[in-house]
């Protein structure tokens, strides 16, 4: 069946530092991806999606390029800050999926510090 | 004006006891979702209802049981409380099935 692997956090980080979480897939068809950022005590929200090879979504400074031949959807800013510190979830949307469930990645636990 | 809410945001009971979490959304959305997210942040489908009509039952406890009213709402019914069942329970909801869901802020669910 279809699968998302994330990096393992916690990923620590001092402020202004580059960010990459690594996010693998793999799905029977061509899924949409998502990532979703979980603030403390807080709903999960939409922070990025792509729906087709090459796509890049982009929101808030984050960005990620949906990868088919590495099977990759890779989450990166440039300049993290303190108000970045979230759990971060990778998700796949597959259209031969009947009910199209979103399949979740473990997340990822960000803590940047000052 | 909270898209998704739910209530209650805490609930602590004991072992044993019936309880019910409500969910609504002034979205317009069709679809709706229970998840279950444990300790470490593992999300984990419960339900999903779309126009009213049962689309995903993944296995959980028949303990818990759904009930949708209509489009716009969604509960989660509990009978006989166990600790296992503590968790935080995150309604949602979506135009279609899209992969674009909007979470309420979360139920945190103790059992003592």
């Amino acid at each position: 069946g279809d699968s998302v692997t994330q990096m393992e956090g916690p990923v620590t980080l001092s402020e202004e530092a580059f960010l990459t979480i690594n996010c693998t897939y793999t799905a029977t068809g061509y899924p949409s991806l998502f990532w979703y950022v979980q603030y403390p005590g807080e709903g999960l929200q939409l922070l990025l999606k792509a729906t087709k090879a090459d796509d890049k979504g982009s929101n808030k400074g984050f960005e990620a390029t949906y990868r088919k031949e590495t099977t990759s959807f890779h989450l990166e800013k440039g300049s993290v800050q303190v108000s970045d510190s979230a759990v971060y979830f990778c998700a796949l949307s597959d259209p031969l999926d009947s009910n199209y469930q979103l399949i979740w990645g473990a997340g990822t636990k960000l803590i940047i510090k000052p | 004006d909270t898209a998704v809410s739910q209530t209650p945001k805490y609930l602590v009971t004991q072992m044993g006891n019936d309880k019910s979490i409500k969910c609504e959304q002034n979205l317009g959305h069709d679809t709706m979702y229970w998840y279950k997210q444990d300790s470490k942040k593992f999300l984990k489908i419960m339900f999903s209802y779309n126009n009213k009509e049962l689309i995903i039952n993944e296995t959980v406890p028949n303990r818990f049981s759904p009930k949708s009213p209509d489009k716009a709402h969604l509960n989660l019914h509990i009978n006989s409380l166990e600790l296992g069942d503590s968790a935080v329970y995150f309604c949602a909801s979506s135009l279609g099935v899209t992969g674009e869901l909007f979470f309420g802020e979360g139920s945190r669910l103790t059992v003592l």
